[in-house]
C-alpha cells in the first residue's frame, strides 16, 4: 500500500519568513495530493491540493509543487503569520481523491512573532 | 459553508462497552469515510462507504467495528466492545463525487476508553 513520509516533524519560523514542508510517497499510482491544516481540537481542513497533471499550484501565500518522477511534493508558505501556526498534514490518494487518503506524519509549524 | 458535523465531541466509555459515534455528512455527498488519530500520531484510514456498502476497510477495522447509514443523513461508526487502544480522535469525512473533489472532515469525536 501507499506510504507517505513527511519532514520535518516540527518547524519554527520567524513571522514573515517562509516555511517549507516536504513529503514523499511510494505508490506511483497516486495522483491526488492534498495538504491539510489541523488546528488544536479541530478536524483537518484542506488548504490546497494538487493533481498529477500539474507541477505547481499557488493560492495567495500558499503553494504546492509536485515532482512525479521523484515522488515528492512540497508545501510552501510565504510571509508567514501567527495564524499559520498549526499541524500540517500531507496526504496522497489514487483516483483523484475519492479513494482513501494516506496521511503523512504531520508537521507542527510554529510562527514566532 | 456546508460542514460535516460529529457528535458527541467527547465520549468516555468503560472498556468492553459499545459506543456509537455519529456523523452528519454534507447533504449531497456520496462517499463517506471514518479515520482515526491516536494522540500525537498520523491520521489513519478506517473505512470507506459508498452506495450503502463498505468500499474498503483497513486492517484496523476488524469485526469489532461496523458502519451504518441508517436514515440517509446520519453515518455511524459502532465499536462493539471497546479496548483501551481504541482511545483516539475519530474523524468522519465525506466527498461529493468520484471526480476529485475535496474531502471535508468533521471536527472529530475524542473517544477515551478507561
Amino acid at each position: 500500500g501507499e506510504n507517505v513520509e513527511q519532514h520535518p516533524s516540527t518547524l519554527s519560523v520567524q513571522e514573515g519568513d517562509s516555511a517549507v514542508i516536504k513529503c514523499t510517497y511510494s505508490d506511483s499510482a497516486s495522483n491526488y495530493f492534498p495538504w491539510y491544516k489541523q488546528e488544536l481540537g479541530k478536524g483537518p481542513q484542506l488548504i490546497i491540493d494538487i493533481r498529477s497533471n500539474v507541477g505547481e499550484k499557488k493560492d495567495q501565500r500558499i503553494a504546492v509543487t509536485l515532482n512525479k518522477t521523484a515522488k515528492h511534493f512540497s508545501l510552501h508558505i510565504t510571509e508567514t503569520q501567527p495564524e499559520d501556526s498549526a499541524v500540517y498534514f500531507c496526504a496522497a490518494s489514487r483516483d483523484f481523491g475519492n479513494e482513501k487518503l494516506t496521511f503523512g506524519t504531520g508537521t507542527r509549524l510554529t510562527i514566532i512573532p | 459553508e456546508p460542514e460535516v458535523t460529529q457528535t458527541p465531541s467527547h465520549q468516555v466509555t468503560q472498556m468492553g462497552q459499545e459506543v456509537i459515534l455519529r456523523c452528519v455528512p454534507i447533504s449531497n455527498h456520496l462517499y463517506f469515510y471514518w479515520y482515526r488519530q491516536i494522540l500525537g500520531q498520523k491520521v489513519e484510514f478506517l473505512v470507506s462507504f459508498y452506495n450503502n456498502e463498505i468500499s474498503e476497510k483497513s486492517e484496523i477495522f476488524d469485526d469489532q467495528f461496523s458502519v451504518e447509514r441508517p436514515d440517509g443523513s446520519n453515518f455511524t461508526l459502532k465499536i462493539r466492545s471497546t479496548k483501551l487502544e481504541d482511545s483516539a480522535m475519530y474523524f468522519c469525512a465525506s466527498i461529493w463525487t468520484a471526480l476529485g473533489t475535496e474531502a471535508f472532515f468533521g471536527q472529530g469525536t475524542r473517544l477515551t476508553v478507561v
